[in-house]
């Protein structure tokens, strides 16, 4: 079983706080994401990471920002939260190896933004 | 088109049925192939990689067509516990971090 936690596991705050979901591994894995997605639709990539010190956009915009100083540590931050962040917020790892190894998902966050 | 097609279903089975679902990708170049099951406002966890030459596992066997560009997984003897949307994932060249979810097929197993 994967080893990746995310806290906290619901979080109903108002607009405008800023807002730390915290996500970690205890795999040595160099490779971190974090997803959105919303009741029964696909995944969207926001973040991912390679490694310490590295961070990228995904393929859907979001105006959460990332860091990367630990490997197994990937906390993903909104600094004014919007009820357009409504959501729930999955994050992976995934290790390095010959081809792309599976990633291996937290429980998720459920964010909900009044 | 999107680059991994799957039948939203739902696939509504009764208990003991075998089901099979497809999953076509667009990109001849993917390299790495998995299944992921997903329950209702859960995380997705990984069900089983596809290899070329298909694989088992127990009553879940998952096959890769190269040529046709398409995966597959059979569940034979369903049970109820099957019932969850099956998410069909591709990945492309080595290193990359793109990883392409499916929109996922519904599974619901019934008695």
């Amino acid at each position: 079983e994967a080893d990746i936690y995310q806290t906290p596991r619901y979080l109903v705050i108002g607009t405008g706080k800023k807002i730390t979901l915290e996500c970690s591994q205890t795999m040595g894995h160099d490779k971190m994401y974090w997803y959105q997605q919303d009741p029964g639709m696909e995944l969207h990539l926001i973040h991912y990471s390679y490694g310490v010190n590295s961070t990228e956009k995904g393929d859907l915009s979001s105006e959460s920002t990332v860091s990367r100083i630990r490997t197994e540590h990937f906390p993903l931050t909104l600094e004014s939260a919007r009820p357009s962040h409504t959501s729930q917020y999955l994050c992976a790892s995934s290790a390095i190896g010959g081809g792309n190894q599976p990633q291996h998902f937290g429980d998720g966050t459920r964010l909900s933004i009044l | 088109r999107k680059e991994v097609e799957q039948d939203p279903g739902p696939f509504n089975v009764p208990e003991g049925a075998t089901v099979a679902f497809n999953c076509t990708y667009s990109n001849s170049a993917s390299q790495s192939f998995f299944w992921y099951r997903q329950d209702c406002r859960k995380e997705p966890k990984l069900l089983m990689s596809v290899y070329s030459s298909g694989n088992e596992d127990g009553r879940f066997t998952a096959q890769l067509n190269r040529a046709s560009q398409y995966i597959s997984l059979l569940i034979r003897d369903s049970k109820l516990s099957d019932s969850a949307t099956y998410l069909c994932v591709v990945s492309e060249i080595s290193g990359t971090y793109k990883y392409i979810f499916g929109t996922g097929t519904r599974l619901k197993v019934l008695a």
